[in-house]
């Protein structure tokens, strides 16, 4: 039973138009949320996080929302660049220690 | 300074042989996550150490899967009698403390294939 999930499997986007990528989750009790960015042949890296007392949180040109009561969980990536192109997974933690992501959505920002 | 690395990069075995899977934390991180992606799925957490801790090991798939970390450092995941359902790409995370808003930073993988 996939908790988190992300239904879009890829997403191509113009350089310096936004991307946005979606996330949905069933747990109720997630309360902590993640976006990784995955490059081939390399781990994931962390991108930005959310707790769930807030419904937005930005680090320069990437901001996640949260809404709690659709349990949806959207990246916006503004102005998008060809660097951006990778994979993108969101995850999310009820407990302190274990997490679940979703399947990945692969965004290709076009030059 | 050095990331987190794993060993080997690649792994092709023959369904029913055992295989180690290394992973070399970060130095001075005492959380180490296992976590495995099969094809077109996400990350699958599998277990978890903190520091001297008794692991969390609730994600492992079955009794085949076993996991240990030495010295609070190196970390070896054992599947036996692999079967072809255990093909993956097997990650290993770091992150600095217990916290689990710490920073988890992953290797790049090992990519297992068992025919």
């Amino acid at each position: 039973d996939q908790q988190v999930k992300q239904n879009s499997p890829s997403l191509s986007v113009q350089e310096g138009r936004i991307s946005i990528l979606n996330c949905d989750y069933t747990n109720s009790m997630f309360d902590y949320f993640l976006w990784y960015k995955k490059y081939p042949a390399e781990g994931p890296t962390f991108l930005i996080s959310i707790s769930s007392i807030k419904d937005k949180n930005e680090d320069g040109r990437f901001t996640v929302f949260l809404n709690k009561s659709a349990k949806h969980l959207s990246l916006h990536i503004v102005p998008s660049q060809p660097g951006d192109s990778a994979v993108y997974f969101c995850a999310a933690s009820a407990d302190f220690n274990k997490f679940y992501f979703g399947s990945g959505t692969k965004l290709n920002v076009k030059p | 300074g050095a990331g987190v690395s794993q060993s080997p990069s690649n792994k092709v075995t023959e369904k029913g042989k055992d295989v180690e899977l290394r992973c070399d934390p970060i130095s001075g991180h005492t959380a180490l996550y296992w976590y495995r992606q099969s094809l077109g799925q996400g990350l699958e957490f599998l277990i978890y150490f903190q520091g001297n801790s008794a692991p969390d090991k609730s994600g492992l798939p079955s009794d085949r899967f076993s996991a240990e970390r030495t010295g609070g450092s190196v970390s070896t995941l054992t599947i036996q009698r692999t079967q072809q359902e255990d093909s993956a790409v097997y990650l290993c995370a770091s992150s600095v403390g217990a916290d689990r808003t710490d920073t988890q930073y992953f290797g790049p993988g090992t990519r297992l294939t068992v025919l």
